[in-house]
């Protein structure tokens, strides 16, 4: 089982604050990075696939970065919005395709 | 094109029964891949299936579980003699290929009395 480690697990911000989290993944033996937004009682969505060192992914006010080498990918929201609070789930794929999701940070935005 | 369709979206089962969870993937998708999510918890892996072959199964308890996904027809996510604690969500999700985004469906929520 990889190793695959979201921080923080939570985080309260208000309206308008802009946030960031990580995901830590084992830095050999890499394949792809995905982000999910998964809200609770629906099924996670797929926000961005990463596949090269150095991608910067951007969608409205959620970009995302990669670092393969040191083994770590940021989520940053720029502006948080009450309906951008959900579970942000980071997947590592490896070389071997095996898919390992992280625990995830949760989000709670307040207006 | 319809997303992964899964069934029953709900489903009560005594101890002792037998749950079957049904999963369609996305039209041209030959990966599936089936997570639990018990109350509290993130998502957890349990099988990585392709046509005809489990290629994955390692996030699976070894007993009472077991999944399938036939040539024709959707993947079946099997729990036999469940368990209070079998009470969960369980996600399928496909993808066309290994790195693609996966997709995934609405969640089958089994609840063992």
């Amino acid at each position: 089982i990889l190793n695959v480690e979201q921080s923080p697990q939570s985080l309260h911000v208000q309206e308008g604050d802009s946030t960031n989290f990580t995901c830590s993944f084992p830095s050999s033996n890499f394949y792809a990075l995905h982000w999910y937004r998964w809200e609770t009682a629906k099924s996670p969505e797929a926000l961005f696939v990463m596949t090269l060192n150095g991608d910067e992914k951007k969608k409205g006010r959620i970009s995302a970065t990669l670092n393969t080498k040191e083994g770590y990918s940021y989520l940053y929201i720029k502006g948080s919005q009450p309906e951008d609070s959900a579970t942000y789930l980071c997947a590592f794929i490896n070389a071997g395709n095996m898919l390992t999701f992280g625990g995830g940070t949760r989000l709670m935005v307040k207006p | 094109n319809a997303g992964v369709m899964q069934n029953p979206r709900h489903l009560v089962r005594r101890r002792g029964q037998e749950a079957r969870l049904r999963c369609s993937p996305m039209k041209g998708h030959s990966h599936v891949y089936w997570y639990r999510q018990l109350p509290e918890e993130g998502l957890k892996f349990m099988v990585y299936l392709q046509k005809e072959n489990i290629i994955d199964e390692s996030g699976m308890p070894k007993e009472r579980f077991s999944a399938e996904f036939p040539k024709e027809g959707p993947s079946i996510l099997r729990i036999q003699q469940v368990v209070r604690g079998d009470s969960a969500a369980y996600f399928c999700a496909s993808s066309p290929r290994t790195g693609n985004t996966i997709y995934f469906g609405e969640g089958s929520w089994l609840t063992v009395v």
